[in-house]
């Protein structure tokens, strides 16, 4: 099975702060994605790579920016937090975009913003 | 993009009976749905999925059911046990192979 990690598992900071929360796949997996999972939403994607350099725009970007500097490593920025992205954020990875590749999740991340 | 709704928001069933779940999505050409579980503190993870060619696909006690001409799919749990208590996602991939996800079904089976 995929090895998604995340850090940091639980983050707290403050209005106009500066957060990253970063994502690594041990599994060689092309494609990496950034959802974030609030109650009544569903999870939605935020961005997504599919490979070293690469960023495509996902459903719900604005204020993130995110950056995939290796195949194994994708860092979504925060940098000015705002209370509405307080959130439960789940990075995933697959090895295609599509032909039904099946996505493995990372533990997620809770960030508060006060 | 993709619009996918999800319905009921909380199904609470006994232990023994059965569990339904639907969906609906806006674009014809989705061809993949899948859904995924996710237990409590936990991350989702995939349990089942149909493509588009195919109507039914039956896995463990899991019935997927796919109609593309009223864009709706489903999933049936049969015989529920109490670990099948958790939040089901269900899913269309669209556009880009994206894929976009209902708000979700909390299940509770009562034992």
């Amino acid at each position: 099975e995929a090895a998604v990690t995340q850090s940091p598992r639980n983050k707290v900071t403050v209005t106009g702060g500066n957060v990253t929360l970063s994502c690594r796949q041990t599994n060689s997996h092309n494609y990496m994605y950034w959802y974030r999972q609030d109650t009544g939403h569903g999870l939605r994607l935020i961005h997504y790579s599919y490979g070293a350099g690469n960023l495509q725009i996902g459903d719900v970007p604005d204020g993130y920016k995110a950056t995939r500097t290796t195949q194994e490593d994708f860092f979504l920025l925060l940098e000015l937090a705002s209370p509405s992205q307080t959130s439960l954020y789940f990075c995933a990875s697959s090895e295609t975009g599509g032909n039904y590749a099946e996505q493995f999740f990372g533990p997620g991340t809770r960030l508060t913003v006060l | 993009g993709e619009q996918v709704e999800q319905l009921p928001s909380i199904l609470r069933v006994q232990e023994g009976s059965s569990a339904s779940i639907n969906c609906t999505y806006e674009n014809s050409a989705s061809n993949y749905f899948p859904w995924y579980k996710q237990e409590p503190g936990e991350n989702p993870k995939l349990i089942i999925d149909i493509r588009s060619n195919m109507e039914r696909k039956q896995t463990q006690g899991l019935i997927v059911l796919l109609d593309k001409k009223a864009k709706r799919f489903s999933l049936h749990i049969t015989d529920t046990q109490p670990g099948d208590s958790a939040m089901y996602f269900c899913a269309a991939e669209g556009e880009g192979y994206k894929l976009t996800f209902g708000t979700g079904t909390s299940l509770l089976v009562d034992p």
